[in-house]
């Protein structure tokens, strides 16, 4: 199957500090979504990205589709500690979604 | 608008056992993916139902079937349960006109002993 590299794979930040995580991949996107996780929950989606350089923004979430089409980042402004969870990437091939390892976040109030 | 639910959240079985789990999607939604969440593989797609017909299937053993009613609502079954069938199982919907953005429900835990 596809493989989407997630990286940082945790990232233990102070509150108020901006956060980037990012996901690669060896295969082109048609889409690419970022969801967040909490423990015991489903996925929530956060951002979807439909056009390769689009730039998107979520409150303090902001995500970009890469102009490779085979890249995403999203970013966390300002972080506040109801942030904390595990952040997936997505990409969408045809009929099918693949998934990133996720980013660990750990905000520290 | 009510969100996917999921049916049972948690569950013991036994090896050697069968499991059927529901997944309700979001009201006018009529697709459903099923996916399985484990720590070592994280996120892996099952398969995937439109219309009541299994669109799209992931790379998993027989084992692991479902189906689709009329209502949109899915099952999954997983039958001769093996311990590496502990994880949580995620159900998510989409619509026809945003079919890329899934919206998962909160799982089943499901334990093989």
């Amino acid at each position: 199957g596809q493989q989407l590299n997630q990286s940082p794979q945790s990232m233990f930040i102070q509150e108020g500090e901006d956060v980037s995580m990012n996901c690669t991949s060896s295969s082109i996107f048609n889409t690419w979504l970022w969801y967040k996780q909490e423990p015991g929950e489903g996925p929530v989606l956060l951002i979807a990205l439909y056009k390769a350089g689009e730039l998107t923004s979520n409150g303090r979430l902001t995500a970009q589709f890469g102009i490779t089409r085979k890249d995403s980042f999203l970013n966390i402004s300002a972080s506040i500690p109801s942030d904390v969870g595990i952040y997936f990437c997505a990409g969408q091939s045809g009929n099918q979604f693949y998934f990133g390892t996720g980013t660990s976040l750990t905000v520290i109030p | 608008k009510a969100g996917v639910t999921q049916t049972p959240r948690y569950l013991i079985k036994t090896r050697g056992q069968q499991v059927t789990l529901s997944c309700s999607p979001i009201s006018g939604h009529r697709s459903v993916s099923w996916y399985q969440q484990t720590p070592g593989q994280g996120l892996q797609f099952l398969f995937e139902y439109f219309s009541e017909t299994q669109r799209n299937k992931g790379n998993f053993p027989g084992r692991f079937s479902g189906r689709q009613f009329s209502n949109s609502r899915s099952e999954m079954n997983v039958s001769t349960l093996e311990l590496g069938d502990s994880a949580l199982y995620l159900c998510a919907s989409s619509s026809r006109t945003h079919a890329y953005e899934q919206y998962f429900g909160p799982g089943t835990r499901l334990t093989v002993t």
